[in-house]
């Protein structure tokens, strides 16, 4: 496609439920990055893949929170049991290159998560 | 970690100039982006800036000073669609990947 497609994009979960949330990045991009943003709060860092391997998963909030690019190309972030805290958009991005350094990242719409 | 500072919101008249101020303290420097984001739509690129000084790109300019941790976006000749929030981003130390947020500048535009 021709951006960076999430689905899905509204999802409201029970608490205690599982989530699996998916993203499409650019075709051929080699960077993937989550990013987790809360309401009125700038994006925070999830995770990063280099195409299938996940270097960088220092900003997952707890180990309920699970990501792989198994192929190097569609990428799935799951919440596991999810809690009230969790609620906010979940945006993935990617970038052409290795690194993220001055290169441009492209971010898709974001996963609204509710959890009531 | 890094601290990042925007102003919460700013308000200016169509036509007018806008320029939304962003302070950074970070271990290490790779570089300095400006993102726009429209309510409910995902954040596009604006600028970079890594080396100091004044990028100009048609009406936004965004301006970095390193030695003072300082960077602004100027935003020229308003127009009601750039109504949006306006998010500085650093990416400092050995991973250049991660980026780091401040929490966006709302602006809004008035007729």
């Amino acid at each position: 496609g021709a951006g960076v497609s999430q689905s899905p994009r509204y999802k409201v979960a029970k608490r205690g439920q599982d989530v699996a949330l998916r993203c499409d990045p650019i075709s051929g991009h080699v960077s993937l990055f989550w990013y987790q943003q809360a309401l009125g709060q700038g994006p925070e860092f999830l995770t990063y893949f280099q195409n299938e391997a996940q270097l960088d998963k220092s900003g997952l909030p707890s180990d309920r929170f699970f990501a792989e690019r198994p192929e190097g190309s569609v990428s799935t972030l799951k919440i596991q049991r999810t809690q009230q805290e969790d609620s906010a958009v979940y945006l993935c991005a990617s970038s052409l290159a290795p690194t993220g350094s001055g290169n441009t990242i492209y971010f898709g719409e974001g996963s609204w998560l509710t959890v009531v | 970690g890094q601290n990042i500072d925007q102003p919460t919101e700013m308000t200016a008249t169509e036509g007018a100039i806008v320029q939304i101020n962003c302070t950074y303290q970070t271990s290490g420097f790779n570089g300095l982006f400006w993102y726009q984001q429209h309510a409910g739509e995902a954040p596009t690129f604006l600028s970079y800036n890594v080396l100091d000084g004044l990028e100009e790109k048609g009406r936004f300019s965004s301006f970095l000073s390193r030695s003072k941790g300082y960077s602004y976006l100027l935003l020229k000749e308003l127009q009601m669609k750039d109504s949006a929030s306006y998010l500085c981003a650093v990416s400092s130390g050995s991973n250049d990947y991660k980026l780091s947020f401040g929490a966006g500048t709302t602006v809004t535009v008035r007729a």
